[in-house]
């Protein structure tokens, strides 16, 4: 099946910096990808919805400011954590969808730690 | 809106025994329908899908069947084994307005299968 990396699998970050986190298809080419937060125990909470050329279209009490994200090429989705706080210390999982069906590869996940 | 209701966990179950998950769904039109599972400190990982009525997906011993009159997609195996403890999450594909789709997730269910 499609395979989706993201990097890096875990970063331990102080409170008030900016953590990157990339996500990408590997073997094919993702108009769409989707970015969640899980947090321990629990379902999968959509964030945004990350598409290729245009802006995110953010799900409803996600701050948009807070969480960026920016799809530049159709393997490539980034999601930035600005000015980090310890409740955003969670796992951090995208998808990508292959195009022109509805089934979501997902990538392995990064934890991020605010202390 | 669509959703996705599955059995509370967590689930504990010996070695060799039948392992039922429960999942039904709420949706307008046909959905396409997943089981993910997900290992300690992994990501998803997509485990088997149907996308019609009575389609019976399977993978690794694990099926489930899209009963369109009960609006159901049950987990079945026959036989679990200690490397089946997992959370398992069902799902189902749900339409975007820019033609793509994104997946709406159960809360997941925990397996826990002991020697």
């Amino acid at each position: 099946g499609a395979v989706v990396s993201q990097h890096p699998s875990r970063v331990i970050c102080k409170s008030g910096t900016s953590v990157k986190i990339e996500c990408r298809s590997l073997d094919f080419q993702a108009t769409t990808m989707f970015w969640y937060r899980q947090f321990p125990k629990k379902s999968l909470m959509l964030m945004a919805t990350s598409n290729e050329g245009s802006k995110a279209t953010y799900e409803q009490g996600v701050e948009k400011d807070k969480f960026l994200i920016n799809h530049a090429s159709l393997t490539l989705s980034t999601l930035t954590v600005t000015s980090a706080h310890p409740e955003d210390s969670s796992f951090y999982i995208c998808s990508a969808s292959v195009p022109a069906t509805d089934t979501q590869y997902f990538g392995p996940g990064t934890r991020l730690t605010v202390l | 809106g669509n959703s996705v209701t599955q059995m509370e966990g967590p689930v504990t179950l010996s070695e060799e025994a039948f392992l039922t998950i429960n999942c039904t769904y709420t949706a307008t039109g046909y959905p396409s329908l997943f089981w993910y599972v997900q290992y300690p400190g992994e990501g998803l990982q997509l485990l088997l899908k149907a996308t019609k009525a009575d389609d019976k997906g399977s993978n690794k011993g694990f099926e489930a069947t899209y009963r369109k009159e009960t609006t159901s997609f049950h987990l079945e195996k026959g036989s679990v084994q200690v490397s089946d403890s997992a959370v398992y999450f069902c799902a189902l594909s749900d339409s975007l307005n820019t033609g793509g789709f994104k997946t709406i997730f159960g809360a997941g269910t925990r397996l826990f299968v002991k020697a």
